[in-house]
């Protein structure tokens, strides 16, 4: 299964909000994860289940979607929201399939 | 809370096999759940290299199948990855992780940069 996100960079100025989008080439229900990876460091779990928050994810991150369209929503983006965001799909595997990223950055 | 450290030479040759051992602490790698590896080249996106359960039963990328093992050894609480015949396009950033109770990742080693190079 392919992932596709977009766009590839999204500018956005601290406190507004942003929207990344995640399609899949085929539906995957809702088994669709989001990460946040910063310079330097693994990436973090946000999102699982298409819409459920990680352990200690703050709730200006939410998910949503279900078969091939999803959709990341970072409210009153905060200066350590800067990031890469990553979706992937574990609906059907192997492989399991990371989509190519979005880069948020400071407008 | 689960730890997971990468430990493995950080050069390798052309054609030769890369291998990383993945030291997990404060979790027992015999309570179950999925360890993975996941890479990232330089620069670029996450790629998933395989998967290996408890039972020893392992799943991989049919773009690495043929060049990669991962093992588990629950005596020494750790798994290991290996990569025969590797060439410049392996080099990246490789992490170990946990799944949850689906194969996603909740836990994740800081990475190890492992460059292919003569």
């Amino acid at each position: 299964i392919v992932m596709t996100q977009s766009p590839a960079t999204l500018s956005v100025s601290p406190g507004e909000s942003a929207t990344l989008s995640c399609r899949a080439s085929q539906s995957v229900g809702f088994n669709l994860a989001w990460y946040q990876q910063k310079p330097g460091q693994a990436p973090r779990l946000l999102i699982f289940g298409a819409s459920a928050r990680a352990t200690g994810i703050p709730a200006r991150f939410s998910g949503s979607g279900s078969g091939t369209e999803f959709t990341l929503t970072i409210s009153s983006l905060q200066s350590e929201d800067f990031a890469v965001y990553y979706c992937q799909q574990y609906n059907d595997w192997p492989p399991l399939t990371f989509g190519g990223g979005t880069k948020v950055e400071i407008k | 809370q689960v730890h997971l450290q990468e430990s493995g030479p950080g050069l390798v040759k052309p054609s030769e096999t890369l291998s990383l051992t993945c030291i997990v602490s404060d979790y027992s790698i015999s309570s179950g759940y999925y360890w993975g590896w996941i890479r990232q080249p330089p620069g670029k996106g996450l790629e998933w290299i395989g998967n290996v359960f408890l039972s020893g039963n392992s799943f991989y990328n049919p773009s690495l199948k043929s060049r990669v093992t991962i093992s588990i050894d629950t005596s020494k609480n750790q798994f290991s990855l290996r990569l025969i015949s590797v060439t410049a396009a392996d080099t990246a950033v490789y992490y170990c992780a946990r799944s949850l109770g689906a194969p996603l990742f909740g836990y994740w080693g800081q990475g190890a940069l492992v460059t292919v190079s003569s």
